[in-house]
């Protein structure tokens, strides 16, 4: 079983279309995270979640809405998709509290907006 | 700022040992992590120093020095497997808690 799962895996689109992400995880986390990485591999948090509450907000657009359902859901809408959005977007999650802070990342979504 | 430095890429044989250095700069630390990324995969957790020192597991051991604001990854007996980027991460507990990362360093093994 897929501890982290997100889909699509792949999401190609055109500019000012709306799309989303989903993400699901299994691991009974209390924590999930949107992250971002650019095609220099730079790995930048854009939301994290606990419990269903928004805790961290980086410096992300507007157009980016996260929506965590119940905890082991959260996913992420993007409104009027520009081009500079073109990365893959990883979702995660990991145990509050936890020893080593582990984070268990999904497979990524490589959204494409031409 | 916040930030993390590491090399950019890394080139070693088969067989050899390597070892790839991350300093940071962040507030409120708790910890260091490494991740590694395969082509077209997903970060994967190797490990986590929240103490100065010396952590090994298996072929791979980290270390942190906190007065340093310094850590490395060693990678022993390396395999053609291990060629991937290599990400360090400081563990933060400001807002919340998040995970900063560096920019990732590319490790290529050679035979």
């Amino acid at each position: 079983d897929t501890a982290v799962s997100q889909t699509p895996k792949y999401l190609v689109t055109q500019m000012g279309n709306d799309k989303s992400i989903k993400c699901e995880q299994n691991l009974g986390h209390d924590t999930m995270y949107w992250y971002k990485q650019d095609s220099k591999k730079f790995l930048k948090i854009m939301f994290s979640y606990n419990n269903k509450e928004l805790i961290i907000n980086e410096t992300v657009p507007n157009r980016f809405s996260p929506k965590s359902p119940d905890k082991a859901h959260l996913n992420l809408h993007i409104n009027s998709l520009e081009l500079g959005d073109s990365a893959v977007y990883f979702c995660a999650s990991s145990q509050q509290g936890a020893s080593d802070e582990k984070l268990f990342f999904g497979s990524g979504t490589q959204l494409s907006v031409l | 700022g916040q930030s993390l430095e590491q090399p950019s890429e890394v080139t070693a044989v088969e067989g050899a040992i390597v070892q790839i250095n991350c300093t940071y700069q962040t507030s409120g630390f708790y910890g260091l992590s490494w991740y590694q990324q395969h082509d077209g995969g997903a970060p994967t957790f190797l490990s986590y120093n929240a103490l100065d020192g010396l952590e090994e597991t298996g072929r791979f051991s980290s270390f942190l020095s906190r007065s340093d604001s310094y850590g490395y990854l060693l990678l022993q007996e390396l395999q053609m497997k291990d060629s991937a980027s290599y990400f360090c991460a400081a563990d933060t507990y400001n807002q919340g808690g998040k995970l900063i990362f560096g920019q990732g360093t590319e490790l290529s093994v050679k035979p």
